[in-house]
């Protein structure tokens, strides 16, 4: 099955700083990618999500990029900000029938430091 | 719209005690998870279903039951409750298949002691 691999599991990065976080996947057929922001405490919230026709996307301070020849994929935060501190985790699908399922990374603590 | 309720939000257990854990939605979705979440760690899925009726094992299904009767409920059945079932429990929903976001509810806290 698919296997997920998500770096570092904590970073923490001084306030308005930029934070990358890199994930790479197994099945060449997975062709989604989600990323998910948990708060403490919280529901798991997409933030921004990725489909294999396209190499990057933005969403203001938010960018995820996808590199299909490498199988990997990252998410960048500019411009950092203090509530941006949360477990961030990627995710990859292939999402046709009868792989209708997520695998996601083991996440990584971003802690914005003032 | 509520988007996906979960009921009860905490809920202690004594080992060898069973409980469902409820599970609704009114976003109209077919698919349906249940994620295991333990402290510090990343999301698990134990059961999903692709629609009413329709139910699949995910990684971590033992020691637990589903059923979908209805599109809008999924309840996850835990039987003989286990030190090693305390997590937190999550469940999703999306629109269609995994290719589509999921809508993660606030989750059930359950501690079995």
């Amino acid at each position: 099955g698919e296997n997920v691999e998500q770096h570092p599991s904590t970073l923490s990065v001084q306030e308005g700083d930029s934070a990358v976080i890199k994930c790479t996947y197994s099945d060449s057929a997975s062709n989604y990618f989600p990323w998910y922001k948990q708060e403490l405490g919280k529901r798991p919230q997409l933030i921004i999500d990725i489909r294999s026709n396209v190499g990057e996307k933005k969403d203001q301070r938010i960018a995820v990029t996808l590199n299909k020849t490498a199988k990997h994929f990252s998410l960048h935060i500019t411009e950092t900000q203090p509530e941006d501190s949360a477990v961030y985790f990627c995710a990859a699908s292939k999402g046709n029938f009868g792989n209708e399922k997520l695998t996601f990374g083991t996440g990584t603590r971003l802690t914005i430091i003032p | 719209n509520a988007g996906v309720t979960q009921t009860p939000k905490f809920r202690i257990l004594k080992i060898g005690q069973s409980m469902t854990l409820q599970c609704a939605q009114d976003m109209n979705h077919n698919y349906m998870y249940w994620y295991r979440q333990d402290p510090g760690m990343g999301l698990k899925l134990i059961y999903y279903s692709v629609g009413a009726g329709i139910t699949d094992k995910g990684e971590v299904p033992n020691g637990y039951n589903v059923s979908r009767s209805t599109t809008e409920d999924f309840p996850l059945r835990l039987e003989l409750a286990a030190p090693s079932q305390t997590s937190v429990y999550f469940c999703a929903s999306s629109k269609t298949g995994g290719n589509q976001p999921q809508h993660f509810g606030d989750g059930t806290r359950l501690s079995i002691l």
